[in-house]
């Protein structure tokens, strides 16, 4: 079954602390993975993708495909990190996302 | 460029009444969905379609339906709303379906169904 799995309904921690949202996926093909955020009354949008191998405000994102893992991390929160995350799976051409269920990071001052 | 467009963004039914949600988008995207965000649930998919004309069910698609007669446009329908549809709506497209391709999210709409 192809699925995707975010643990943590909220994870807060203090600014400059590191972050890290869990991603773990079930797939049994290539995986095509993205992180979309969605800030406060703002709407869902990309953060980065596994295949841009990319940093995106300090983020990075590692495929680890004997884990299954496809973790968010940042060195040092910010207070503008806060936000609902969203890790995604694109599991064919079709346009079709399967997400988790969201992380909200909640980062205190 | 609007990008993705959502109407209305409230939306209060009682059980029983049907309704369209409207979603437009001025991209050219051949690809176009529907989900529905819950709580701890994540977003879950409705209905897709990959051209106009041509669409597909999702993950969740009892109790709506979906025509794609332009390019442009992607409305969802209400048939006969019932409690459990209470949810946030989110229409979102993207330029084609292969893997990398990012897709766009309209602003949502919040429906209750009382």
């Amino acid at each position: 079954a192809q699925r995707v799995t975010q643990p943590e309904k909220l994870l807060s921690v203090f600014k400059g602390a590191p972050v890290e949202l869990k991603c773990n996926y079930s797939y049994s093909g290539s995986p095509e993975l993205f992180w979309y955020v969605q800030y406060s009354r703002q709407r869902l949008q990309l953060l980065l993708r596994h295949i841009s191998r990319e940093s995106i405000k300090g983020f990075t994102a590692d495929l680890n495909k004997g884990e299954t893992s496809f973790h968010l991390k940042k060195p040092f929160a910010q207070e503008e990190d806060s936000a609902m995350y969203y890790c995604a799976l694109n599991p064919g051409n079709t346009g079709k996302l399967i997400f988790g269920q969201g992380t909200t990071l909640q980062v205190k001052p | 460029n609007a990008g993705v467009t959502q109407t209305p963004k409230f939306q209060v039914l009682k059980t029983g009444q049907s309704m369209t949600l409207q979603c437009a988008q001025d991209m050219n995207h051949e690809y176009m969905s529907w989900y529905r965000q819950d709580p701890g649930m994540g977003l879950r998919l409705i209905h897709y379609s990959v051209g106009a004309g041509i669409t597909d069910q999702g993950e969740v698609p009892n109790g709506y339906n979906v025509s794609r007669s332009t390019t442009e446009d992607f409305p969802l329908r209400l048939l006969s709303a019932a409690p459990s549809q209470t949810s946030v709506y989110f229409c979102a497209s993207s330029y084609g379906g292969g893997r990398t391709y990012e897709q766009y999210f309209g602003p949502g709409t919040r429906l209750t169904v009382t």
